[in-house]
């Protein structure tokens, strides 16, 4: 098993819409999570951190579930800007990415 | 101090040859990382330092793959022998431990080096 697995998309949906990304891992002592976004041919840049208690940061909604080793991000009203690939971040000592999920927003 | 920065941007190379990147971090950054990424995929954990002390180093692709940073300050990444199945981006990041919660452990990367086997 992968140490963070990411639905493989793509995700193509129309403007507007409402997308969820979903992520699990394998070491249940993993400490902090992460979202992280990457355009195309460009360096990943922190999204949001994902808290224990679930935090929102405008459209974006991300929840940590420690039980399920599961954290998902929610995109509300996607604008064409959000088309990018969403990486899921876990810290254990180091950090581990998944192989991320490439959002497509189409007019 | 502008970010973190990683030379040389491109690098061809034959088969066989070293090649070594370097990175420079955010300056009051104590944690540096190496990943390499190739299309389609999410960075792949290499190495990473806290200050002048490498952590973890099992992850290495090969024993053709070392990392240093010497001063606790820049790192350098060296291939040598290089293959073709090494063409990918080979990313850097930095992070503070110090940083408030909030910002601890996030990682500021640089734009990569991209290296290309023939």
């Amino acid at each position: 098993r992968k140490e963070v697995e990411q639905d493989p998309g793509p995700f193509n949906v129309p403007e507007g819409a409402t997308v969820a990304f979903n992520c699990t891992y394998s070491n249940s002592a993993s400490q902090s999570f992460f979202w992280y976004r990457q355009d195309c041919r460009k360096e990943p840049k922190l999204l949001m951190s994902v808290y224990s208690s679930g935090n929102e940061d405008g459209r974006f909604t991300a929840q940590l579930n420690r039980a399920s080793q599961y954290i998902s991000l929610l995109i509300r009203d996607s604008k064409l800007s959000d088309s990018a690939t969403y990486l899921c971040v876990v810290r254990d000592n180091d950090m581990r990415f998944g192989a991320g999920t490439r959002l497509t927003v189409k007019p | 101090d502008t970010g973190v920065s990683q030379n040389p941007r491109h690098k061809i190379t034959k088969r066989g040859q070293n090649v070594t990147f370097r990175c420079d971090p955010i300056s009051e950054h104590n944690r540096l990382y190496w990943y390499r990424q190739t299309l389609g995929q999410g960075p792949e954990f290499l190495t990473y330092f806290q200050n002048e002390a490498q952590l973890e180093k099992s992850r290495l692709l090969s024993d053709r793959f070392s990392a240093e940073r010497p001063k606790g300050s820049f790192s350098t990444l060296e291939i040598q022998r290089t293959e073709q199945g090494d063409s990918a981006m080979y990313l850097c990041a930095s992070s503070s431990l110090r940083a408030p919660y909030s910002g601890a452990n996030v990682l500021t990367f640089g734009a990569g080096s991209r290296l290309t086997v023939l």
